[in-house]
């Protein structure tokens, strides 16, 4: 059963340009949703992360944005570099359950053109 | 700090054999997280360990187990190898219940 639905599967973005990642959540129970940055060869980097009491939250270029009732959540690189050509994954847990266990979604592979 | 740590890198095993993996986590968190990423699949949870007790536990077969050390230093193993076994295994390590930070992660390779 995937909890979280991730979408879309890649895109290509221009340099300058926004890239926008959507999620979707089954669980109603989930109250944390990080999101991670990973590179070829490399583990998942935490880039930002949004409680359920919080609508949007801004760190840098990079903007999440949360709708609890429509349990979707989204991430928006804005003025997208080269650099930030990787695959970007959401997750969610239940903070309030003992333990960590992280459901994710099943990845974007983003690709900036400069 | 130094971060979360992962030995060996790289690993060809054959099919039947067993393997161990090795994390060492960021100095300080107590709580270690073991992940299978495959291309299918994606990451999946295997296990959670917290000051050396499986906390939480995934949907993966018996022949996948854990323990942590009391230096929070984690392990885990896979006995009875199969193909479908191949994969990155990533380890996180986290201070609490939010955070999680991942290692570089073991590539299995099973033949």
């Amino acid at each position: 059963q995937q909890q979280v639905k991730q979408s879309p599967q890649s895109l290509i973005v221009q340099k300058g340009g926004i890239s926008i990642i959507n999620c979707a959540y089954e669980n109603t129970a989930f109250d944390y949703f990080p999101w991670y940055q990973q590179f070829p060869g490399k583990g998942p980097a935490l880039l930002i992360a949004i409680r359920p009491d919080v609508s949007e939250k801004k760190e840098g270029r990079f903007t999440i944005s949360f709708n609890k009732s429509a349990k979707q959540f989204s991430l928006h690189i804005m003025d997208s570099q080269p650099g930030d050509s990787a695959t970007y994954f959401c997750a969610a847990t239940v903070i309030k359950a003992a333990g960590n266990k992280l459901t994710f979604g099943g990845g974007t592979r983003v690709l900036v053109k400069p | 700090k130094a971060g979360v740590t992962q030995t060996p890198r790289y690993l060809i095993k054959t099919r039947g054999q067993q393997v161990t993996l090795s994390c060492s986590p960021i100095s300080g968190h107590r709580s270690v997280s073991w992940y299978q990423q495959t291309p299918g699949q994606g990451l999946q949870f295997l296990f959670e360990y917290f000051s050396e007790t499986q906390r939480n536990k995934g949907n993966f077969p018996g022949r996948f187990s854990g323990r942590q050390f009391s230096n929070s230093r984690s392990e885990m193993n896979v006995s009875t190898l199969e193909l479908g076994d191949s994969a990155l295994y990533l380890c996180a390590s986290s201070s609490g219940v939010e955070e999680q930070y991942f290692g570089p992660g073991t590539r299995l390779t099973v033949t």
